[in-house]
């Protein structure tokens, strides 16, 4: 069992749609991620929040849009997605100790399908 | 240059064989060095965390050489549920932040 929890296993939307992917984690971590993942390739950085402040956002799209809304919660609203942006999403956290990162936990994500 | 390289294989070995993987990196400031195994269609999951001086956890045996930035994965007596895609995974003290990911090498053990 996974100690990341992501809602929903898997989403089918429309171009139009909006939705949002929600990542808990109850570990105290202080470092949380949100991956893109396309098959057979690994995982692709979208952003990242530190003490829940944005920390890294790798130029992703802005019809991606993260928000971080406590210590414990993640989540993407998605808004114009592209048939391209059908993808595996996968939430990680990891703890933040000395200055450096312990290893990152990753939920079980969430299968996207654009039509 | 990317910033870890891996040989995607795939690697097909019988089983109760030995295989080993390797992994590149071309930061020096890299600080912290993993091994996540992935199945098809799932998350990662971490494996073993790689420490300075070689770690080993039951038939899997983890390597860090500094000197030549490169870190390695012994499988020992390969069961058939050891087939997987595992990634090589660092993150380096000027951007802790930031993981970053080998392309995964893919394991076949073959019956």
């Amino acid at each position: 069992d996974t100690e990341v929890t992501q809602t929903p296993k898997h989403l089918v939307m429309g171009m139009t749609n909006k939705k949002s992917l929600k990542c808990e984690q109850h570990m105290g971590h202080r470092a949380m991620y949100w991956y893109k993942q396309k098959a057979k390739k690994p995982p692709e950085l979208m952003f990242v929040y530190s003490y829940e402040k944005l920390s890294i956002n790798e130029s992703v799209p802005s019809r991606f849009s993260p928000e971080c809304p406590n210590s414990s919660l993640l989540n993407l609203h998605l808004h114009a997605l592209q048939p391209e942006d059908s993808a595996l999403y996968l939430c990680a956290s990891s703890r933040i100790q000395g200055g450096s990162n312990q290893p990152q936990h990753f939920g079980d994500g969430t299968r996207l399908s654009i039509l | 240059r990317k910033e870890v390289e891996q040989d995607p294989g795939p690697f097909n070995v019988p089983e109760g064989a030995t295989v080993a993987f390797n992994c590149t990196y071309s930061n020096s400031a890299s600080q912290s060095f993993f091994w996540y195994r992935q199945d098809c269609r799932k998350e990662p999951k971490l494996l073993m965390s790689v420490y300075s001086s070689g770690n080993e956890d039951g038939r899997f045996t983890a390597q860090l050489n500094r000197a030549s930035q490169y870190i390695s994965l012994l499988i020992r007596d390969s069961k058939l549920s050891d087939s997987a895609t595992y990634l090589c995974v660092v993150n380096s003290r000027d951007n802790f932040n930031k993981f970053y990911f080998g392309s995964g090498t893919k394991l076949n053990v073959k019956p």
